[in-house]
């Protein structure tokens, strides 16, 4: 089944530790994006890439890294400079012609301790 | 700045209730709105509206847009238990300034239908 899986679902960090959260897709899609989201907060954009090797910072980038070499995978790293990193992410991907409807994987919730 | 506000941010009703989730916005340029629905993971999606006063209806569900008053509800008739969830409105501005087609959400409406 076509879909976006994102790895781990559940991650522990200590302090001071990056870690680097998984986002692979098989929809053949060109766009994908990485969103935070908070309780109460809705969902708030980190970066997204709209094509393999480029990509933009959204409105929360500071503190976090991304990588697009392959079209189909697009991993996010939250490094030690992300003050606040406890939180659940989410992938999204989309066609770059067409409805702009996203679909999203089922997250990975970061816990720091 | 460009902002999507949805209220309430909660809401709890009981089982058969018929429930009215609003969304409004204020965005340099519109292209279309949607509306998801997440269970504790993945925002799956709903609905997308482009034109004003054409309902968009899945069985239960329906919604509206009203691009004169810049809101649309989200309507939910005889809910059930598996209604319970967040339901996030965002909206598309299109590839305008520097927005490239990226959405913006509102903080969501969280749901609870009690049995």
């Amino acid at each position: 089944d076509g879909g976006i899986t994102q790895s781990p679902k559940y991650l522990f960090r200590k302090e001071g530790q990056n870690v680097t959260l998984s986002c692979e897709q098989n929809l053949n899609h060109d766009a994908m994006y990485w969103y935070r989201q908070d309780p109460g907060q809705g969902l708030r954009l980190i970066y997204y890439s709209q094509i393999v090797n480029d990509f933009q910072k959204g409105d929360i980038a500071e503190g976090y890294s991304v990588s697009r070499e392959k079209k189909e995978s697009f991993p996010l790293t939250v490094t030690s400079a992300q003050k606040n990193p406890t939180a659940f992410y989410l992938c999204a991907s989309r066609p770059n012609s067409g409805a702009n409807v996203l679909t999203f994987g089922a997250g990975s919730r970061l816990t720091v301790l | 700045e460009d902002k999507v506000v949805q209220s309430p941010l909660s809401l709890v009703v009981h089982e058969g209730d018929t429930v009215t989730l609003n969304c409004s916005y204020e965005v340099t340029n519109f292209r279309s709105l949607l509306w998801y629905k997440q269970e504790k993971k993945a925002p799956t999606f709903l609905f997308m509206l482009t034109s004003s006063g054409i309902e968009k209806k899945s069985g239960r569900l329906s919604s509206i847009l009203d691009k004169k008053e810049l809101s649309s509800i989200l309507n939910i008739t005889a809910t059930q238990t598996g209604d319970s969830a967040i339901y996030l409105c965002a909206v598309d501005m299109g590839n305008y300034g520097g927005s490239q087609g990226n959405l913006i959400f509102g903080k969501g409406t969280k749901l609870s239908v009690k049995p």
